[in-house]
Order: C-alpha cells, then sequence, then structure tokens
C-alpha cells in the first residue's frame, strides 16, 4: 500500500532562510508526486507536481522538490523564506497503476511552516 | 473563475440531525472527491465519484453517503451525524487520468461541528 511521510509536523525557519520540507513516500513503482499548500481558512492549492518527466521541478512562490527514486523522497525547498509563506503544506502521492481510485491522492499528515522576523 | 464551491463554510449542529454539504465546480471536471481533514492526520478520502451516477468508498466511508446525479454537483450526506464527525472537509475535482494529472482543485473546506 501507498503511504506519504512526512518528517516534522512543525518547521520555523527565519525570513530569508532556506525553506527545506520532508516527503519520504512508499510505492512499489514510481509514483505521481503533489505538494499542496494550505494557507489559514483556505482550501488546497498545487504548489507543484512531478509526473515522470524531468526530477527537478519547479512550482509557484519560488518553490522547488527534487524526486530521488532511490530515496523514495520529493523533499520541498526554497532557497529564501518569505513571511508569506507561512502555512501548512501537505504532500501527496497518487499511483498510476489503479483503475478504480485513478486519481485518488494520498496525503502525509502535513507540516506547518512558521517563518519569523 | 474556475472554481469549487462548498456551502456551507462552518456548521455547527446536533447528534443525529441530519445534514448536506453542498459542492458544485464549473470546470466539466468528471472526478471529483470528499477528504476530512484531520490535526496530525491529513487529508482522508471519504468518497469520490469517477463520472455521473458512478461513486465509490474511499478510505473512511462510514456514516457518509454521497450522490452524483449531476456532472457539476456532489453533495455529502451525514443521515446521523455524530461527534466523532467533527472535522474540516474538503470538496476537490480534477480531469480524468485520460486527459493527464493535473492535481486537484479544492474547495475552501466546510468545518463541521457536531456537539
Amino acid at each position: 500500500a501507498q503511504s506519504v511521510t512526512q518528517l516534522g509536523s512543525h518547521v520555523s525557519v527565519s525570513e530569508g532562510a532556506l525553506v527545506l520540507l520532508r516527503c519520504n513516500y512508499s510505492s512499489s513503482v514510481p509514483p505521481y508526486l503533489f505538494w499542496y499548500v494550505q494557507y489559514p481558512n483556505q482550501g488546497l492549492q498545487l504548489l507543484l507536481k512531478y509526473t515522470s518527466a524531468a526530477t527537478l521541478v519547479k512550482g509557484i512562490n519560488g518553490f522547488e522538490a527534487e524526486f530521488k527514486k532511490s530515496e523514495t523522497s520529493f523533499h520541498l525547498t526554497k532557497p529564501s523564506a518569505h513571511m508569506s509563506d507561512a502555512a501548512e503544506y501537505f504532500c501527496a502521492v497518487s499511483d498510476p497503476r489503479f483503475s478504480g481510485g485513478y486519481n485518488k491522492l494520498i496525503f502525509g499528515a502535513g507540516t506547518r511552516l512558521a517563518v519569523h522576523p | 473563475e474556475a472554481q469549487v464551491t462548498q456551502n456551507p463554510r462552518y456548521l455547527i449542529t446536533v447528534t443525529g440531525k441530519k445534514l448536506t454539504v453542498t459542492c458544485s465546480q464549473n470546470m466539466n471536471h468528471e472526478y471529483m472527491s470528499w477528504y476530512r481533514q484531520d490535526p496530525g492526520l491529513g487529508l482522508r478520502q471519504i468518497y469520490y465519484s469517477m463520472n455521473v451516477e458512478v461513486t465509490d468508498k474511499g478510505d473512511v466511508p462510514e456514516g457518509y453517503k454521497v450522490s452524483r446525479k449531476e456532472k457539476r454537483n456532489f453533495p455529502l450526506i451525514l443521515e446521523s451525524p455524530s461527534p466523532n464527525q467533527t472535522s474540516l472537509y474538503f470538496c476537490a475535482s480534477s480531469h480524468t487520468p485520460g486527459q493527464g494529472i493535473y492535481g486537484y482543485t479544492f474547495g475552501s473546506g466546510t468545518r463541521l461541528t457536531v456537539v
């Protein structure tokens, strides 16, 4: 069965510092991988996705993520944090083999990012 | 504007009183799904629908019902709500896999409290 593990339920960084949010997945085949962001009192917004093209994926707001098959990881990074990046971030995986629930996304527990001055 | 609209945004109800949370999308998406979000558990799928009149259970379907009579609407029904259904609910939609992997478009959420 597929699963997603996000290391660290809370991450705190200074404004201007590197953001690194960790995501590891378990899947017997290369999956599709996603990062979503949830701002307070809002729904989830797609940041970026990996669907077996380039392993380094660039998303919105300066975020990027690298798919590393050998490490079964899809960590999210941003070189310089901004106060507006404070939000909850979810990693999600989808298995392209399952026709019945093909579009089903399995989510990690989330990482809340705090950015302080 | 392309969007998924959920109503209501907030709802407080009593145990056993039937309620419906509505979800509507204007993107002609075939696939729709309901998730619940609980602290430390992320989002868990309740039900999904691949198209009109085609629905199936997700990971946590107990206590919920859905219907898909029209492509744009996918209501979530709690026939006899209980306190353990207090949660934040999200409706999401996307195109089918044959049209590519787009990810989901989410609604703004419905915060339900059952007392």
